[in-house]
């Protein structure tokens, strides 16, 4: 079953900050984050693994709560480039890419 | 250049027409997987594989084949291509098939057109 992502777009104005939620209805055992340009192939962000951690990739971090089979990805002080469909994927243990499914995506638009 | 390549880019078949879309790293990568991204409804796997001769089902399979005989090639086979198979496929390879830092690297994507 795909994870559900809210919202399903946001617009923000550079500079503005913006979360971007993912929720599953079943256990989570890591949480994948993927960036897609329009007309571009997915770009890894990174990868959560049970536990609860939090990580960061220059302005966006990401956190991971499988009490609440969740995870959010916060994107700070938003710049032009980080337009784009946002996904999440939940995966198996260890940060496994097995039966790697994805959400629908969370179409983010930064305007100058 | 570290990269994943897929052929064709673009298709346009008819229903029933057999076809290989092939999918290539150069990255030395143990695991692969294709998926296709249609509107509205995100990226589904169709399958993956963990080694070579090693494969299993995504959460889409259903008319789709794979192989994996050389680690550095994946190629999907619609052996009867239908109208509802019509989306953009893309094609993705990873170091591992598990770890924190396991990024996959996608190709380009093929957009597959059946009529």
């Amino acid at each position: 079953q795909q994870p559900v992502q809210s919202p399903q777009a946001v617009i923000l104005r550079e500079g503005e900050d913006a979360v971007i939620n993912c929720s599953s209805s079943k256990a989570l055992y890591s949480v994948h984050w993927y960036r897609q340009k329009h007309g571009e192939a997915p770009v890894f962000l990174m990868i959560l693994l049970k536990g609860g951690e939090q990580k960061g990739h220059d302005k966006i971090s990401a956190s991971f709560n499988e009490k609440k089979q969740q995870s959010s990805l916060y994107l700070t002080a938003s710049q032009l480039s980080y337009s784009g469909t946002y996904f999440c994927g939940t995966g198996g243990s260890g940060g496994s890419n097995y039966k790697l499914t994805f959400g629908k995506g969370t179409l983010l638009t930064v305007n100058p | 250049e570290a990269q994943v390549t897929q052929n064709p880019r673009y298709l346009i078949t008819v229903t029933g027409k057999k076809l290989t879309v092939t999918c290539s790293q150069n990255m030395n990568h143990e695991y692969m997987s294709w998926y296709r991204q249609d509107p509205g409804l995100g990226l589904r796997q169709i399958y993956y594989s963990m080694n070579v001769e090693v494969t299993d089902k995504g959460d889409v399979p259903e008319g789709y084949k794979v192989s994996r005989k050389e680690k550095r090639n994946f190629p999907l086979i619609l052996e009867s291509p239908s109208p509802n198979q019509t989306s953009l496929y893309f094609c993705a390879s990873s170091l591992w098939a598990s770890g924190s830092s396991n990024e996959q690297f996608f190709g380009p994507g093929t957009r597959l057109t059946v009529l």
